[in-house]
């Protein structure tokens, strides 16, 4: 089982503002990133370090932490936003990596 | 332009061998962390493998070590995953992944390549 914990899917309605969250014990330690991914796509890094975005990733996308969960919110949401959305980050450890697992954003 | 390119993937029998490829290319291969992430059909990602810049330090999921091996060439610009006793649960895409660390993005996926297909059937 994943050590990162994702709701399964979350709907929002189009223009919206939409959270999804990510939890797991090893948040409070390390960086949460998060991954856009589309049918038949490979997956997209649209928030790294907990909050900061890569250029060419719309500014609608945010990211937040506190205590052991990150949160992803898409402020304004678009029909071109709707896909699956990952976290990732170090699992207790501290050497393996670990995916949520995932989160299908519907846009309504 | 910055690229990830896999290669190597297909159709093996349970027990078999792949080696799967990675070229790089557009940036300074050797100066970046790798990681090899797969996705089983209609299954979320799951982290594979990792490999130091220098290829000195390697981490491997519970779930393929003792079967997979990752290695790179830098001076091919390129990184590998052997797999060796591959299970129909091994079925998957596999995609290579840029670590962005050294860059800002720390313990972050920057890039990745478009994913190469392995099904592991009989």
């Amino acid at each position: 089982s994943s050590e990162l914990t994702q709701d399964p899917a979350v709907s929002v309605a189009l223009g919206q503002t939409v959270r999804i969250t990510c939890q797991g014990d090893s948040l409070r330690t390390y960086y949460a990133s998060w991954y856009q991914q589309k049918p038949g796509q490979a997956p997209v890094l649209v928030i790294y370090r907990k909050t900061n975005r890569p250029s060419g990733i719309p500014d609608r996308f945010s990211g937040s932490s506190s205590g052991n969960t990150a949160s992803l919110t898409i402020t304004g949401a678009q029909a071109e936003d709707e896909a699956d959305y990952y976290c990732n980050s170090r699992d207790s450890s501290g050497n393996h990596r670990v995916f949520g697992g995932g989160t299908k954003l519907t846009v309504l | 332009e910055v690229q990830l390119v896999e290669s190597g993937g297909g159709l093996v029998q349970p027990g078999g061998s792949l080696r799967l490829a990675c070229a790089a290319s557009g940036f300074t291969f050797s100066s970046y962390e790798m990681h090899w992430v797969r996705q089983a059909p209609g299954k979320g990602l799951e982290w594979v493998s990792y490999i130091s810049s220098s290829g000195r330090t390697i981490y491997n999921a519970d779930s393929v070590k003792g079967r997979f091996t990752i290695s790179r060439d830098n001076a091919k610009n390129s990184l590998y995953l052997q797999m060796n006793s591959l299970r129909a649960e091994d079925t998957a895409v596999y995609y290579c992944a840029r670590d962005g660390s050294i860059v800002g993005a720390d313990d972050a996926f920057d890039i990745w390549g478009q994913g190469t297909m392995v099904i592991v059937s009989s």
